[in-house]
């Protein structure tokens, strides 16, 4: 099975800060990579795939980079609707793996 | 609009059985491959089950294999996970989750509200 680690697992920012948040696979899954975003009580919603294409509707403030078994998320600049879970997942083989999340808080 | 919507959650007791269902509409149902996947309170997102298109490729994650059975009616535009012998490390918040692959990557673009399941005496 492809393993996904997440760091941090925590992240404290402020309003405005730009956060990037890496994803390493335990094997090479090309671009094979989906950024979701989780908000207390909801269902995830996708905010990147193959690793770089922003799905429609997400802001621009969201980017995503990285091929192999490196990948980042990056938020420009924080807004206050951004404050949420963070999880990636690999979708090169089964079983589709998540990483374990990275709650991002406000400082 | 686009939806999912889960039902058929509830309190089960450890070794009983338990049938989940997931009403699409919106799209195009029987084009698209399904997923479940679960999320245990506090706990991240675990994937456990996919069922291609036309059902001629089903997958399992390990937790679950031998255990729970996922399924699908493309005329009635419903998904179905029956879950026997359940445990208590079944407990959690059950999603469908529609898979959209574009250019040769996939990813889950629609997603249910989730369906609560506790496993407990």
């Amino acid at each position: 099975d492809i393993q996904l680690t997440q760091s941090p697992s925590f992240l404290s920012a402020s309003v405005g800060d730009r956060v990037t948040i890496t994803c390493r696979a335990s094997q090479d899954i090309s671009t094979s990579l989906a950024w979701y975003q989780q908000k207390p009580g909801k269902a995830p919603n996708l905010l990147i795939y193959a690793a770089s294409t922003l799905q429609s509707g997400v802001p621009s403030s969201f980017s995503g980079s990285g091929s192999g078994t490196e990948f980042t998320l990056t938020i420009s600049s924080l807004q206050p609707e951004d404050f949420a879970t963070y999880y990636c997942q690999q979708l090169n083989s089964f079983p589709y793996t998540f990483g374990q999340g990275t709650k991002l808080e406000i400082k | 609009e686009v939806q999912l919507v889960e039902s058929g959650g509830g309190l089960v007791q450890p070794g009983g059985s338990l049938r989940l269902s997931c009403a699409a509409s919106g799209f195009t149902f029987r084009s698209y491959c399904m997923n479940w996947v679960r999320q245990a309170p506090g706990k991240g997102l675990e994937w456990i089950s996919y069922i291609s298109n036309s059902e001629i490729i089903i997958n399992y994650a390990d937790s679950v294999k031998g255990r729970f059975t996922i399924s699908r009616d493309n005329a009635k535009n419903s998904l179905y996970l029956q879950m026997n012998s359940l445990r208590a490390e079944d407990t959690a918040v059950y999603y469908c989750a529609r898979r959209d692959c574009r250019r040769g990557n996939c990813q889950f673009d629609i997603w249910g509200q989730g369906t609560l399941v506790t496993v407990s005496s």
